[in-house]
């Protein structure tokens, strides 16, 4: 039982370059989310998947999409990667009755 | 919108003593879940302890406790016996009971010393 798994672990990319991160899940959670971690704040929810087939938008959605799988991968993609978008990034999944489950995050850097 | 404030960007306590972490939230929901979370070093959140609004009793684990004050919006994390291991950022977050994602604040970096 691996919980919540994300790659990569540190990704370096250029202005305007695009990729995907990777989240994956096996506890048969239903709901599965992504937040981004800068600085001096706390985690800001950018997107949420309540279950398979279902995405919304968080606080923080603009410059990124997002692709629930099936019910184990919920993946987030950056199309035009912006400095902006310099940060921490973790998936975590829920189950029905419970609390979420955070994975070890992604070290992002735009240049 | 819900907003959690923690006050304190830095906490210092000796190995052995209490440490209490400061936490106010705004809501006009009744109810909702409180949370405090550890990030160490290694960057994991790793969920300490929660607090169901509807409970007037306290939460406690272990050496972490809380006081909850629902009237004032206030909740706050209290460590007793710190240990070196306790060195870590904290972050204080609600959720709506029928809500999915988490708010959180801004997070205390939280210092042990021997």
């Amino acid at each position: 039982n691996a919980g919540v798994t994300q790659t990569p672990k540190f990704q370096v990319l250029k202005t305007g370059q695009s990729m995907t991160l990777q989240c994956a899940q096996d506890m048969n959670h239903n709901s599965m989310y992504w937040y981004r971690q800068d600085p001096g704040m706390g985690l800001r929810l950018i997107y949420y998947s309540a279950s398979e087939g279902t995405t919304d938008k968080g606080e923080v959605p603009n410059g990124y999409n997002v692709s629930r799988l099936n019910k184990r991968e919920f993946s987030l993609r950056l199309e035009s990667a912006a400095p902006s978008q310099t940060s921490v990034y973790f998936c975590a999944s829920r189950p029905a009755a419970g609390e979420q489950f955070f994975g070890p995050g992604t070290r992002l850097t735009v240049l | 919108a819900q907003t959690v404030t923690q006050s304190q960007p830095e906490m210092s306590v000796q190995e052995a003593e209490t440490v209490t972490l400061s936490c106010t939230y705004d809501t006009s929901e009744s109810d909702y879940y409180l949370f405090w979370y550890k990030q160490p070093p290694s960057r994991q959140m790793i969920l300490v302890i929660r607090q169901e609004a509807y409970k007037q009793q306290n939460a406690t684990e272990n050496r972490f406790s809380v006081n909850f004050q629902k009237a004032a919006k206030s909740f706050s994390l209290k460590i007793s016996d710190s240990q070196l291991g306790d060195a870590a950022m904290y972050f204080c977050a609600y959720r709506m009971n029928s809500g999915y994602a988490l708010n959180f604040g801004k997070g205390t970096s939280l210092l042990v010393t021997p």
